[in-house]
C-alpha cells in the first residue's frame, strides 16, 4: 500500500488478556517507530527499529510490552496481561532512513475492559 | 531534544491565513523544526520541516526566525478541513538518538465559517 497500514483498527479486550497489534510500514522503509497516544495527549514514543533490531526501546513502559520486526518489514507490538490503563491509540510510523521524514499510520485503538 | 511551547488553542476564519507560533528557545544547531498535524481520530500527518531557512510546500509555509528560537507555521487560506491539533517538534538528526519525534500537547486550531 501507499501508506503505513495498521491492524486491527479497533480492538476490545478483557483485562489480563494478550494482544498483538500489527504494522505494515511503507514499502522499503527501514526505520519503524511505535507510539502510544492517550486521550487528550500527544503521541508518546515507545520503540524504534532500524531494520530488524530494536535500536531504542526506552519508551516501553514495562516488561509487559514487547515488539518485534523479524524480517525488517512488518512489526508486531505485543502486550501481555493487559490492564485498563493500556487503553490508548497505538500508532506506527516509518521512514526511509534515520533522520528522514516520518510517516504515521491511522493507529490501532485498543480498549481494555 | 529541545522543548517547544505552543498556545493551547487558536481560532481562524475560513479563507484567512492561520499563523501558528512556536517557541523553541533552547534549540541547538543540528536540530530541525518539524510540524505535524492530527485531525480527529487520524494519525499525525507530516506538514513541513526546516533548519534555518524559510520553507514552503503545497500545504504550508514555515518561517524560522534568524536566531532560530521561534517559528511560525502559516496556512495561507485555512479551510474547515484544516481544523486539527498542530504539533511543533524539534528533532535531532544525530545518529545516536533514533531521531524520534517528541510530541508536546500542540495547538488546537479551530477554523470557523
Amino acid at each position: 500500500g501507499a501508506g503505513v497500514s495498521q491492524t486491527p483498527s479497533n480492538k476490545v479486550t478483557e483485562k489480563g488478556k494478550y494482544v498483538e497489534l500489527r504494522c505494515d510500514p511503507i514499502s522499503g522503509h527501514t526505520a519503524l517507530y511505535w507510539y502510544r497516544q492517550s486521550l487528550g495527549q500527544g503521541p508518546e514514543f515507545l520503540i524504534y527499529f532500524q531494520g530488524t533490531g530494536a535500536a531504542d526501546d526506552s519508551g516501553l513502559p514495562n516488561d509487559r510490552f514487547f515488539a518485534v520486526r523479524p524480517e525488517g518489514s512488518v512489526s508486531t507490538l505485543k502486550i501481555q496481561r493487559t490492564e485498563r490503563g493500556d487503553s490508548a491509540v497505538y500508532l506506527c510510523a516509518s521512514s526511509s532512513g534515520l533522520g528522514n521524514t516520518i510517516y504515521f499510520g491511522e493507529g490501532s485503538w485498543l480498549t481494555v475492559v | 531534544d529541545a522543548k517547544t511551547t505552543q498556545p493551547p488553542s487558536m481560532d481562524c476564519a475560513e479563507g484567512r491565513a492561520a499563523n501558528l507560533p512556536c517557541n523553541h528557545s533552547t534549540i541547538s544547531g543540528n536540530e530541525y523544526v518539524y510540524w505535524y498535524r492530527q485531525i480527529h481520530s487520524q494519525g499525525p500527518q507530516y506538514i513541513i520541516h526546516g533548519l534555518k531557512n524559510n520553507e514552503t510546500n503545497e500545504m504550508a509555509s514555515l518561517i524560522i526566525t534568524e536566531d532560530r528560537k521561534s517559528s511560525t507555521l502559516i496556512l495561507p487560506h485555512a479551510t474547515l478541513r484544516d481544523t486539527a491539533v498542530y504539533y511543533c517538534i524539534v528533532r535531532s538528526l544525530n545518529t545516536g538518538t533514533a531521531s524520534k519525534l517528541t510530541f508536546g500537547t500542540g495547538t488546537r486550531l479551530q477554523v470557523t465559517l
